[in-house]
């Protein structure tokens, strides 16, 4: 069974520009979550969605970070303009039911740095 | 709320010896608690939950967990540390009922020594 995919795994940008993070999570998985790990820190959850459906976004700085998860499956985390506190890694995650307690998957992150 | 400290940002243990890794909860409702490992430029892993059944859990790698609800602790341990262990781990909690909304720990950073 494959797992979470992500890309890119790693990304540069400059302050200002926008950047965007791809997740593919678990075939079947209708529960997919996005989080940022800052250095030396645990996850913070941002945006839960199930299915298509954002259930839980109230941690997502809506000024600058958007999230899309098209169809139910493959989902988008897009930050426009990077600040430089935007550094840090994204994880995506996915659980095949929300409302048990299940195992959610985590894939590789992505680690964005903003110079 | 929920929420849950790790003591102790960095564990170090010779190879062969206990490990132990420490959790303290603190939640309004009976909690369900995790442990994940994430190792370098990797993703989280579960390594072992507790979800109101058995108070000792026991999980991959030879890793065990024991709730005390007394304690509002859930420490992690291993009778026998391995090279291959040195890892990032997270203590992690969620309101019974749903696994949705993780609230993670800050991370204990294990090293093992020869």
């Amino acid at each position: 069974e494959a797992g979470v995919v992500q890309s890119p795994r790693y990304k540069i940008i400059e302050k200002k520009q926008p950047v965007a993070f791809w997740c593919n999570p678990i075939s079947g998985h209708n529960t997919l979550y996005w989080y940022r790990q800052n250095l030396g820190q645990g996850p913070e959850l941002l945006i839960r969605y199930e299915n298509e459906e954002a259930v839980d976004d109230s941690q997502l700085p809506k000024d600058r970070f958007s999230a899309e998860r098209l169809k139910g499956v493959d989902s988008t985390l897009k930050i426009q303009p990077a600040e430089l506190g935007d550094s840090a890694v994204y994880l995506c995650a996915s659980s095949p039911l929300a409302g048990v307690p299940n195992e959610q998957f985590f894939g590789p992150g992505t680690r964005l740095t903003v110079l | 709320a929920q929420s849950v400290t790790q003591l102790g940002s960095h564990v170090s243990v010779s190879e062969g010896a206990l490990v132990l890794l420490r959790c303290n909860y603190s939640s309004s409702v009976p909690p369900y608690l995790f442990w994940y490992v994430q190792y370098p430029n990797q993703g989280l892993q579960l390594l072992l939950k507790y979800t109101s059944a058995a108070t000792l859990v026991k999980g991959i790698n030879g890793f065990e967990a024991e709730f005390k609800k007394s304690e509002t602790s859930f420490h992690l341990t291993k009778p026998s540390a391995h090279m291959s262990d040195a890892a990032e781990y997270f203590c992690a909690v969620t309101p019974t009922g749903t696994a949705s909304k993780l609230t993670f720990g800050t991370g204990t950073r294990l090293q093992v020594t020869l």
